[in-house]
This record gives structure tokens, C-alpha cells and sequence, in this order.
């Protein structure tokens, strides 16, 4: 069965630091979605590529935040400088066009100390 | 935004007992997807259910969209039924599926 690929899977991090993680989607699927779920929550969007562009980004805190899927597959989110509140589980999911069935990663949990 | 309410927010059975998760929402939706958190944080999907009623073995689901509500059902329940069952609630806007989740119910199975 086709998955979404994230790594790593565990980050620990000092405040200050820049972090990044990568996600590569299921082949075929051409919409990309990062999403950030605190513990106790739900997931919540940051950011959603079609193919290579920027469909909605309007939660990611752009000015420590970066995201990109420069050739329309695979996907990198950054984060510099860390502070202790991005400590979260982040989690990428693909779906096919028409915003279907969503398939999440295993996520990165970041700790930033 | 849409807002997500589900209930019960925890849940304790007993291993074989049967259960009846809620969701509503605020506003209509034609996306609706229902989630389970394994206790290892990973998210899988088990239903895309936009109206109507699907059922996977011990598994079933029914969207009402007209009257915003979707029930997830858990027959015979099992200790591996344990986590966190999300559901996740859109609305198609040009080319954006963004997923609105709930807070989750947390269902514990004891054997």
C-alpha cells in the first residue's frame, strides 16, 4: 500500500536553532497539506501546495516558517529560528486532486528545549 | 471558520462492546473524513464521507450533511480500536481542501 513518506521521525532541538523536515507524497498526488497538531488537539493546517504553488498558507507564521515543493513532488518545511512553543508533532498528507481520501505521514515530532 | 464538535470526548469499554462516536458541524460541508490516531501519533484514514452510510468490517459510518452530523460506529470493539478518532470537516473553495478537525474522542478498549 502507497505512503506518505516523512522524516525524521523524532527531532530535538535548541531554541534559536533552524529545523527542517521532509515529506514525500504518494505518487500521483498533486495536492501536499502540512499540518501542526499541539498534544490534546487536532491537527491544523499550516500550509497546502497543488502541485508547486501555494494554495493556502494563511496559518504558517511566515515570519519563522517556510515551506516549499519546489518540482511538485516532494515538499520541505523549515522552521528558524525554534522557539518552545513549535514543540509539536508535524504531519504531511497527500491527496489526489479534488481533496478526497487524505493519506497522513507517520509526522516528525519536534521538541524544542 | 467551520467549527467541529465531538463527543464524547473520552470513552472507556469494555473489549466487545459496541460504541457510537458523534460529530457536528457548523455549516455544510462536502468534505468529511474520519481519522484514527494510533497511539504512535500516526493518522489513519477510515472513511471519506462526504453523505450516506459505508461500512468497513467492524466499521461503519453515516453523514447526514442536511442536518450536519456524521456517527461513526465501532462493533466489537477491540484493545486495538484504542486512540483517538478525529473527524475532519471541508468545503471545496476553488482549488483548496483544507481539513477542519475536531478535538477528537479519546476511546480506551480494556480487554
Amino acid at each position: 500500500e502507497a505512503e506518505v513518506a516523512q522524516s525524521p521521525r523524532y527531532k530535538i532541538t535548541e531554541k534559536s536553532q533552524a529545523v527542517a523536515f521532509w515529506c514525500d507524497p504518494i505518487s500521483g498526488h498533486a495536492t501536499l497539506y502540512w499540518y501542526r497538531q499541539i498534544l490534546g488537539q487536532g491537527p491544523e493546517l499550516l500550509v497546502q501546495f497543488q502541485d508547486e504553488s501555494v494554495v493556502d498558507d494563511s496559518q504558517l507564521p511566515k515570519d519563522r516558517f517556510s515551506a516549499e515543493r519546489l518540482k511538485g513532488v516532494d515538499s520541505t518545511l523549515k522552521i528558524q529560528p525554534a522557539e518552545l512553543g513549535d514543540s509539536a508533532m508535524y504531519l504531511c498528507a497527500s491527496s489526489r486532486t479534488g481533496g478526497g481520501g487524505y493519506t497522513f505521514g507517520s509526522g516528525t515530532r519536534l521538541t524544542v528545549v | 471558520g467551520i467549527q467541529v464538535e465531538q463527543s464524547p470526548p473520552d470513552l472507556i469499554l469494555q473489549e466487545g462492546a459496541n460504541s457510537t462516536l458523534r460529530c457536528n458541524f457548523s455549516d455544510s460541508v462536502n468534505n468529511l473524513q474520519w481519522f484514527h490516531q494510533n497511539p504512535w501519533g500516526q493518522l489513519i484514514n477510515l472513511f471519506y464521507i462526504p453523505s450516506g452510510t459505508k461500512q468497513n468490517g467492524r466499521l461503519s459510518a453515516t453523514t447526514v450533511a442536511t442536518e450536519r452530523y456524521s456517527l461513526l460506529y465501532i462493533s466489537s470493539s477491540q484493545t486495538t480500536d484504542s486512540g483517538v478518532y478525529f473527524c475532519a470537516v471541508g468545503s471545496s473553495g476553488g482549488s483548496n481542501y483544507k481539513l477542519t478537525f475536531g478535538k477528537g474522542t479519546l476511546l480506551t478498549v480494556n480487554p
